[in-house]
């Protein structure tokens, strides 16, 4: 596709289950960030993937959150044991390498938990 | 700690006239802006960016002003249109790294 696309679109989800947010970057793109956007916030950076190297996992707010990013392509954020503060829109940027400035973003998964 | 700040949640402008959106950072390492902007229900989009080693950008409608030792940054629009309402993210960038500091938004309306 010509944009980074992120599935599910919604989630709703309650307060202790498991949920897995799936980001397809930009072909070609090598680096991929999560971020999140609560309610009122800005966007908070989470965890960056640059080709093969070892993820910058310094924003994930608890060891509850988790993301892999498979063959250098599709990345999987994971959050176990859901709690009502992780909702917020989870957002998915690529770019076409680490120093590129533009990030660009997919439309973002919004996740509720009840 | 709110290193970037966006101290005007909102803002509201007639169409033809000028839109300033305003931008605050405290990390003295930050040496790249940028400004997104984002519609209802769609990822930020990319809209214009500076490096410290400039005090202005311009690039179409937009221009974007860099004050370092005030630590400060503004996105000029001019003439506004009603398709720019939509939220505006400013964004910052230690040199030499890839991390983006995002404010928290303003709000644009332009009105009719």
């Amino acid at each position: 596709g010509a944009g980074v696309s992120q599935s599910p679109s919604n989630k709703v989800t309650e307060k202790g289950k498991d949920v897995e947010l799936r980001c397809d970057p930009i072909s070609g793109h090598t680096a991929l960030y999560w971020y999140r956007q609560s309610l009122g916030q800005g966007l908070e950076f989470l965890i960056y993937f640059q080709g093969n190297s070892a993820p910058d996992k310094s924003g994930l707010p608890s060891d509850r959150f988790s993301a892999e990013r498979t063959g250098g392509s599709v990345s999987t954020l994971t959050i176990q044991r859901t709690q009502q503060e992780d909702s917020a829109v989870y957002l998915c940027a690529s770019s076409l390498a680490g120093w590129e400035e533009t990030q660009y973003f997919g439309p973002g998964t919004r996740l509720l938990v009840l | 700690d709110q290193q970037v700040k966006q101290n005007s949640p909102s803002l509201s402008v007639q169409e033809g006239r000028i839109s300033i959106l305003n931008c605050d950072y405290t990390n003295s390492m930050f040496d790249y802006f940028l400004w997104y902007k984002k519609y209802p229900a769609e990822g930020p989009t990319f809209l214009i960016s500076i490096s410290s080693i400039k005090d202005k950008n311009e690039d179409g409608r937009f221009t974007v002003f860099l004050n370092k030792s005030a630590k400060h940054l503004s996105l000029h629009i001019v003439p506004s249109q009603p398709g720019d309402s939509a939220v505006y993210f400013c964004a910052a960038k230690p040199g030499g790294g890839n991390k983006l500091t995002f404010g928290t938004g303003t709000q644009l309306k332009v009105e009719l």
